[in-house]
């Protein structure tokens, strides 16, 4: 079955760019998307098609997914962006979601 | 507003059933294919299924395929998830999730309900 593999955690100082890896097979064929979910809350979509943002998610959230690899990326991170982060594609009619990836800001 | 709203979760025995149920609002239920997500405590997100706009296309997971069953009511703007054969590592709290357009588009999610929990335990 198909898998898509995230670190499990990333830390980034204020101000400095935070990039979060997410693999998988052949990945950059399909789209990519991500999700923020904080600590109690529900997951927000914060990247979908692999680089478009939803309406009202910051500028500073970016996206790119080429060969195995789709790589979400936070420019100026805010002590606000320190959430778990998910990656989700489609793997023919079923729906994958990567393990997921504590974004710390330190 | 745009409102995903679940509701019947609880403690339940192994073995038991349970149906879940989410109340969508706030624009066209018809329009759109809806999802079921779990998530185990502490753990990441796991999808469940998705049914179509028109509800005559559903899939489920592989680890809950013959016990879970989607469904949905167009006259109640209403999600539904029917769980039977209860397990333990069943216990997640489950989030009704709607697609960003129809079944078949390798969409995101883009409405996110709250999530109700579901224990099972003896």
């Amino acid at each position: 079955s198909y898998e898509l593999t995230q670190p499990p955690s990333v830390s980034v100082s204020p101000g400095q760019t935070a990039s979060v890896t997410c693999s998988g097979d052949k990945l950059g064929g399909k789209f990519a998307c991500w999700y923020q979910q904080k600590p109690g809350q529900s997951p927000v979509l914060v990247i979908y098609q692999d680089n478009v943002r939803p309406s009202g998610i910051p500028e500073r959230f970016s996206g790119s997914n080429s060969g195995n690899t789709a790589t979400l990326t936070i420019s100026g991170t805010q002590a606000v962006d320190e959430a778990d982060y998910y990656c989700q594609a489609w793997d023919s009619i079923n729906v994958i979601f990567g393990g997921g990836t504590k974004l710390t800001v330190l | 507003q745009v409102q995903l709203v679940e509701s019947g979760g609880g403690v339940v025995q192994p073995g038991r059933s349970l149906r879940l149920s989410c109340a969508a609002s706030g624009f066209t239920f018809s329009s759109y294919a809806m999802h079921w997500v779990r998530q185990a405590p502490g753990k990441g997100l796991e999808w469940v299924a998705v049914i179509s706009s028109d509800g005559s296309d559903k899939n489920h997971a592989d680890s809950v395929k013959g016990r879970f069953t989607i469904s949905r009511d167009h006259s109640k703007n209403m999600l539904y998830l029917q769980i039977n054969s209860l397990r333990p590592e069943d216990t997640a709290v489950y989030f009704c999730a709607r697609d960003q357009y129809d079944y078949g588009g390798n969409n995101a999610f883009d409405i996110w309900g709250q999530g109700t929990m579901v224990t099972v335990s003896s």
